[in-house]
């Protein structure tokens, strides 16, 4: 079964300094990758994903996760955080089990944004 | 525009009553899903539905039962809740079953059990 680790539960920035939130993943094949937001008190809506067509993924608000394979790595980032980007922040795993695929999420990450 | 919708958004009941959670969606999308979200665990999957009578079970499927009469709806019924099933609780749908299939989340329901 694929997993996924989020390596900080907490992470705290400063407005207009970069966004570094780590996610590690263990699969035995070829993975497909999420990132997920969660606003206060909403629903999870997604950021981005990695489908294999690229290393390199692009999302909203600015996001942008690279796929490393070497490293077994999601980590997704923004040059410059904004005070709307405080939120709650789940990495996920599309697994295989059975013939269907579910999603297998991460512990997720609080990110705080320091005026 | 299309969207998922959950209601209540908040409840607060008893032990050993039943309680059941309403999803409803308007994406016309065959897949619909059940999570918790405990702090420390992420979101964890319960009941899950590829279609019209379909139900399958999740991680955490004890004590909970999901039916699926149509397209846009999949209640999720606690049959007699216990203060272990306090939770939020998130509604999910998927068009198609692909490993890169993006789900749609609803706003949750925050459930208290006392």
């Amino acid at each position: 079964a694929q997993s996924v680790t989020q390596l900080d539960s907490h992470v705290s920035v400063s407005e207009g300094t970069p966004v570094l939130l780590r996610c590690n993943y263990s699969s035995s094949y070829s993975p497909s990758l999420f990132w997920y937001v969660q606003h206060p008190n909403k629903g999870l809506q997604l950021l981005l994903k990695y489908t294999s067509a690229a290393t390199l993924v692009k999302g909203i608000n600015g996001f942008e996760a690279e796929f490393k394979k070497s490293e077994t790595s999601f980590h997704l980032t923004k040059p410059s955080a904004h005070m709307s980007d405080a939120a709650e922040y789940f990495c996920v795993v599309s697994d295989r089990t059975s013939g269907t695929y579910k999603y297998i999420f991460g512990t997720g990450t609080r990110l705080k944004v320091l005026a | 525009d299309a969207e998922i919708t959950q209601s209540p958004r908040h409840k607060i009941t008893e032990t050993g009553r039943q309680v059941t959670l309403a999803c409803h969606q308007t994406w016309n999308h065959n897949n619909m899903f059940w999570y918790r979200q405990d702090l420390g665990h992420g979101l964890r999957l319960i009941h899950y539905s590829y279609g019209v009578q379909d139900t399958n079970k999740g991680e955490v499927s004890d004590g909970y039962s999901v039916s699926r009469s149509n397209t846009e709806d999949l209640p999720l019924t606690l049959e007699s809740a216990a203060s272990s099933q306090t939770s939020v609780y998130f509604c999910a749908s998927s068009l198609d079953r692909g490993p890169t299939d993006t789900q749609y989340f609803g706003p949750g329901t925050r459930l208290t059990v006392l």
